[in-house]
């Protein structure tokens, strides 16, 4: 039983516009939220974060809304650039434990 | 120390043999994580370890599967008698003792396992 979809698995933006990631989670018992990226070939590494007690993170470019009624949670990432181009993967964490989700493949074209 | 480093990259055995992957995390983290990633998915939790002891196993991790940490330092992950579906990306991650809570995980770049 996936607890944490991300529905879309590419996304494809033109350098410069936003790109908008989406997750959906069904465990309403979380402590924080967090997205990962992933190059090929590396770890995942870590991104930005929001606790469940928050409805918006902001680092530089990058923002992360969390929306506890719709259990819907999203990462803008604006302006986009090339070296964007990753796995993002939205992540909850409970208890000492990650739960993943599957990932969604950005490719921002220059 | 620059990272989590993990040991070998790739392994490619045959089904039944033993494989076993070694992880070094950062040397002042307490806390070491294994993941397993399969093609197409996100990364899922096997085990972890606060200095020596284990502290939690997923259900993924079966009695095939062992997992030590003996000085609280490097880790091993040990695969016996191996199935093609143990085939997969094998990661290792550690944290501060602060830092757990949050989810912020150093992870290394895995060890690839291909069983024929």
């Amino acid at each position: 039983d996936q607890q944490v979809k991300q529905n879309s698995p590419s996304l494809s933006v033109q350098e410069g516009r936003i790109s908008i990631l989406n997750c959906d989670y069904t465990n309403s018992m979380f402590d924080y939220f967090l997205w990962y990226k992933k190059y090929p070939a590396e770890g995942p590494t870590f991104l930005i974060s929001i606790s469940s007690i928050k409805d918006k993170n902001e680092d530089g470019r990058f923002t992360v809304f969390l929306n506890k009624s719709a259990k819907h949670l999203s990462l803008h990432i604006v302006p986009s650039q090339p070296g964007d181009s990753a796995v993002y993967f939205c992540v909850e964490t409970s208890g000492s434990r990650l739960t993943f989700g599957e990932g969604t493949q950005l490719t921002v074209n220059p | 120390d620059t990272g989590v480093s993990q040991d070998p990259r790739h392994k490619i055995t045959k089904r039944g043999q033993n494989v076993t992957f070694r992880c070094d995390p950062i040397s002042e983290h307490n806390r070491l994580y294994w993941y397993r990633q399969t093609l197409g998915q996100g990364p899922e939790f096997l085990t972890y370890f606060q200095n020596e002891a284990q502290l939690e196993k997923s259900r993924l991790l079966s009695d095939r599967f062992s997992a030590e940490r003996p000085k609280g330092s490097f880790s091993t992950l040990e695969i016996q008698r191996t199935e093609q579906g143990d085939s997969a990306m094998y990661l290792c991650a550690s944290s501060s003792l602060a830092a757990w809570y949050t989810g912020e995980l150093f992870f290394g770049e895995g060890s690839r396992l291909t069983v024929l």
